[in-house]
């Protein structure tokens, strides 16, 4: 089964600093992986996917994450850090379910506070 | 341009009371989910579906009925409900890898 490790719950960087949020997974096949973010009392928005191909993917707000197979890891990073990234971020795997379909199984999530 | 639509936004149950969630997406997505969050518990899924007529159990589906009667909409219902299923429940569709949400729904059962 597959599963999603972040390490640190709550990571605290400068504004104008790296930003570097901790993914590990565990999976039996190929994965696909995900990060999303929250934005307080709002839904879950997709920041950037692997699925096959380049192992680093560019996603959205300045956001990339690297595909290290050898590692199993996903972390995902900013170079510089914006207030407006202060959110909570979820990588996430998916497999497929029976019948079609996939399923995400997320991380616990980590809330990215940026200070002045 | 409206995408995955949860009705209500907030709700307040008392113990036993039963309710149903709505969800709704616009897009022909073949599948759809319904998840919950709790505090240091990331999302779990509950229900989900791999098209019209038809549903499966997710992780946590005790307590929790689902029906898809139309491609578009997939409900959530509680049938008596309970404190501990006071959490934020967010529906998803899909059709390949990429899941759209919906904003969520707050419920509170006291």
């Amino acid at each position: 089964a597959q599963s999603v490790t972040q390490l640190g719950s709550h990571v605290s960087v400068s504004e104008g600093a790296l930003v570097l949020l901790r993914c590990n997974y565990s999976s039996s096949v190929p994965p696909y992986l995900f990060w999303y973010v929250q934005y307080p009392n709002q839904g879950l928005q997709l920041l950037l996917k692997y699925t096959t191909g380049a192992t680093l993917v560019k996603g959205i707000n300045g956001f990339e994450a690297e595909f290290k197979k050898s590692e199993t890891s996903f972390h995902l990073t900013k170079p510089s850090a914006h207030m407006s990234d202060a959110a909570e971020y979820f990588c996430a795997v998916t497999y497929i379910l029976t019948g079609g379909g996939n399923k995400l199984t997320f991380g616990t999530g980590t809330q990215l506070k940026v200070e002045l | 341009n409206a995408g995955v639509t949860q009705t209500p936004k907030f709700r307040v149950l008392k113990t036993g009371q039963s309710m149903t969630l709505l969800c709704a997406q616009d897009m022909n997505h073949e599948y759809m989910y319904w998840y919950r969050q709790d505090p240091g518990m990331g999302l779990r899924l509950i229900h989900y579906s791999v098209g019209e007529g038809t549903t499966a159990k997710g992780e946590v589906p005790d307590g929790y009925n689902v029906s898809r009667l139309k491609k578009q909409n997939f409900l959530l219902g509680l049938e008596s409900a309970a404190p501990s299923q006071t959490s934020v429940y967010f529906c998803a569709s899909s059709q390949t890898y990429g899941y759209t949400f919906g904003s969520g729904t707050r419920l509170t059962v006291v």
